[in-house]
């Protein structure tokens, strides 16, 4: 089935730091990849996302690559701050509706001063 | 915009109690949608709507009913809750069709005694 894999958390870093959540998925075809965050006390939120082989997403200084021949969607930043702490969430989509989205477990990012 | 409303943000209910989680959006969305978010799970579907006066379950239906009598509102309803059902819960809604944006509400934290 489709799936999505995220590196175990939680991910601690210091201010300026740099920033990479692994994210590979398993698909029966060629999905939409997404990065979502949630900060605190909130719902989730679209961070970036990107639709097809080699697009780049990027928003707010983070960027995530879609690699087809590793299937994955890491995402990066280069110098993260307090205000990033937060949980990230990569998904993938075969189309069809949002009810297709398929979430990973999330990543819980906190960032230190 | 308000975008994705739900009330209440906390509550605790006995078992076998019932209530409603109450979800409105301002955004004319035909897609809106129920998760749940446990530690450790992710987000798992509950029930979908992909328009007024059709519904359809999601990964984890049981225990849960909805409706969807106008484009607005989502209601979540516990039938007789359990302490399974502790969780925090999110109404998401978006535009139908491939790859579109889930806007989420703020969430409820439910707790089940």
């Amino acid at each position: 089935g489709n799936s999505v894999t995220q590196m175990e958390g939680p991910v601690t870093l210091s201010e300026e730091a740099f920033l990479t959540i692994n994210c590979t998925y398993t698909a029966t075809g060629y999905p939409s990849l997404f990065w979502y965050v949630q900060y605190p006390g909130e719902g989730l939120q679209l961070l970036l996302k990107a639709t097809k082989a080699d697009d780049k997403g990027s928003n707010k200084g983070f960027e995530a690559t879609y690699r087809k021949e590793t299937t994955s969607f890491h995402l990066e930043k280069g110098s993260v701050q307090v205000s990033d702490s937060a949980v990230y969430f990569c998904a993938l989509s075969l189309g069809g509706g949002s009810e297709k989205l398929v979430f990973g477990k999330g990543t819980k990012l906190t960032v230190n001063p | 915009n308000a975008g994705v409303t739900q009330t209440p943000k906390f509550q605790v209910l006995k078992t076998g109690q019932s209530m409603t989680l109450q979800c409105a959006q301002d955004m004319n969305h035909e897609y809106m949608s129920w998760y749940r978010q446990d530690p450790g799970m992710g987000l798992r579907l509950i029930h979908y709507s992909v328009g007024a006066g059709i519904t359809d379950q999601g990964e984890v239906p049981n225990g849960y009913n909805v409706s969807r009598s106008t484009t607005e509102d989502f209601p979540l309803r516990l039938l007789s809750a359990a302490p399974s059902q502790t969780s925090v819960y999110f109404c998401a809604s978006s535009y139908t069709g491939d790859n579109e944006k889930l806007f989420f509400g703020s969430g409820t934290q439910l707790s089940v005694l």
